[in-house]
């Protein structure tokens, strides 16, 4: 498609699963972006992505959180153990990675843990 | 330490008037900012951005208007549509790599 795509839409599982959720980002985008967004709250940034560079993680905020990406294709983000407290939508994001070029988001994915 | 910050978390216009949102910012150092729009169980959508060597910049019904010295921005959107109603999110990028941070945003309510 001409978007970004994230999957699943919708994720409801209980503490302590692990959970990983998956992007395409717009082709041609050497950029990917994972965000976060609690409710009520803007989005909080996780990781980024460009090209071979070394991955972003300032953002990740713990190390039951993880993400990976292929070359300049699909990345997933893994939560480890997962908490209550990670119930969030998970934005991803993409770009052309250069300066003032703007990021494109995905619909998220809702994520619940009960 | 919230570097953007949209201190208005509801608006309510009548469809055809003006609609402004406010962002403030922390962080002299941004120097480029974006307006999105987001639609309920949506991603956010890029409205319109500005650069700070400019303090106007402008796209159909969007205005986005940056005052350096006051660290503010506003968007305006004029007239107003109901299909404008949305929460509207003010970033900006830092950190060197092109992360963005928001603000809480504003939600945004056009009464036909």
């Amino acid at each position: 498609g001409a978007g970004v795509s994230q999957s699943p839409s919708n994720k409801v599982t209980e503490k302590g699963k692990d959970v990983e959720l998956r992007c395409d980002p717009i082709s041609g985008h050497t950029a990917l972006y994972w965000y976060r967004q609690r409710l009520g709250q803007g989005l909080e940034f996780l990781i980024y992505f460009q090209g071979n560079s070394a991955p972003d993680k300032s953002g990740l905020p713990s190390d039951r959180f993880s993400a990976e990406r292929t070359g300049e294709s699909v990345s997933t983000l893994t939560i480890q153990r997962t908490q209550q407290e990670d119930s969030a939508v998970y934005l991803c994001a993409s770009s052309f990675g250069r300066r003032l070029q703007p990021q494109h988001f995905g619909d998220g994915t809702r994520l619940s843990i009960l | 330490d919230q570097q953007v910050k949209q201190n208005s978390p509801s608006l309510s216009v009548q469809e055809g008037r003006i609609s402004i949102l406010n962002c403030d910012y922390t962080n002299s150092m941004f120097d480029y900012f974006l307006w999105y729009k987001k639609y309920p169980a949506e991603g956010p959508t890029f409205l319109i951005s500005i650069s700070s060597i400019k303090d106007k910049n402008e796209d159909g019904r969007f205005t986005v208007f940056l005052n350096k010295s006051a660290k503010h921005l506003s968007l305006h959107i004029v007239p107003s549509q109901p299909g404008d109603s949305a929460v509207y999110f003010c970033a900006a990028p830092g950190g060197g790599s092109e992360k963005l941070v928001f603000g809480k945003g504003t939600k945004l309510t056009v009464n036909p």
